[in-house]
C-alpha cells in the first residue's frame, strides 16, 4: 500500500539552483530510502537514513529526517541538467517489510 | 555492490499470450523478493513478496491466478502474467534482499526493470 507522499509532484528550476523535495509518510518507520529514476529506467539507491538520525549528506545530496512530523525532504544543492529525473522517498518498518514508495517527485533542470 | 538483473529488459506480446520475467541476484543469495509494477508518471506499486521455498504473499488487489510467482531458488524468481491484456502493460520491477544483511542490511536492490506491453 502507498504510505509516501512527495511534494511538489512536479518541480522545474534552472541549472545552478537548489532542489528541495519532502515527503510525508503515515506509520513508524526503521528507515527512509530517497531514490531516483530516469525516464524508462531503474530506480538508483541514493541515500539511506535512519530513524535515529536526523540528517544526512552525500555529495550534493542532503537529506533530513524530522520522526516526529514524519517527514524528509530531500535538497540538491548546485542542480545540473543531468539531475533531470523522478525522486522517490521510500519507507521501510521494522522487520522484514518491504520497501513503500511514495508518490515521486519529477525534477527537470533546465540548461 | 549487489547486482539484481532482470530478463527481458522488454518484451511485446499479443493479449491472451503469457509472459515471464525472470529476477535473478547475481552476486549474493535473496531469501526474500518483491515484486513491483509502476504505470506511467505513477509510482512503484508493491504486487507481491516471494520467499525462497514458500508461496509468493500478494498485496490486497493483486490476483495471484494471474500474477504468478516462483521463488526456486536463492537467486531466481519469476513472474509470469497469464493471459496478459492491454491493462497489463507496464513497467515491471524485482528487488531482492540480501541474507545474513550483505553490503547493507536494510538496502533491497532492484533490477533494471522489464517494459511490458501487450497489444
Amino acid at each position: 500500500s502507498q504510505q509516501g507522499e512527495e511534494d511538489p509532484q512536479a518541480l522545474s528550476i534552472q541549472e545552478g539552483e537548489n532542489a528541495t523535495m519532502n515527503c510525508s509518510y503515515k506509520t513508524s518507520i526503521n528507515n527512509l530510502q530517497w531514490y531516483r529514476q530516469n525516464s524508462g529506467r531503474g530506480l538508483v539507491h541514493l541515500i539511506l537514513i535512519r530513524s535515529n538520525e536526523r540528517e544526512k549528506h552525500s555529495g550534493r545530496l542532503r537529506v533530513t529526517l524530522d520522526t516526529s512530523k514524519k517527514s524528509s525532504s530531500l535538497l540538491i544543492t548546485a542542480s545540473r541538467a543531468a539531475d533531470t529525473a523522478s525522486y522517490f522517498c521510500a519507507t521501510k518498518n521494522s522487520g522484514n517489510t518491504p520497501l513503500v514508495f511514495g508518490k515521486g517527485t519529477r525534477l527537470s533542470v533546465i540548461a | 555492490g549487489a547486482v539484481v538483473s532482470q530478463h527481458p529488459s522488454r518484451v511485446i506480446c499479443k493479449s491472451g499470450t503469457s509472459v515471464k520475467i525472470e529476477c535473478r541476484s547475481l552476486d549474493f543469495q535473496a531469501t526474500t523478493m518483491f515484486w513491483y509494477r509502476q504505470f506511467p508518471k505513477q509510482s512503484l506499486m508493491l504486487m507481491a513478496t516471494s520467499n525462497e521455498g514458500s508461496k509468493a504473499t500478494y498485496e490486497q488487489g493483486v490476483e495471484k491466478d494471474k500474477f504468478l510467482i516462483n521463488h526456486a531458488s536463492l537467486t531466481l524468481s519469476t513472474l509470469t502474467v497469464t493471459s496478459a491484456h492491454p491493462e497489463d502493460s507496464s513497467f515491471y520491477i524485482c528487488s531482492a534482499r540480501s541474507r545474513g544483511g550483505g553490503s547493507g542490511t536494510d538496502t533491497q536492490y532492484f533490477g533494471p526493470g522489464t517494459r511490458l506491453t501487450v497489444l
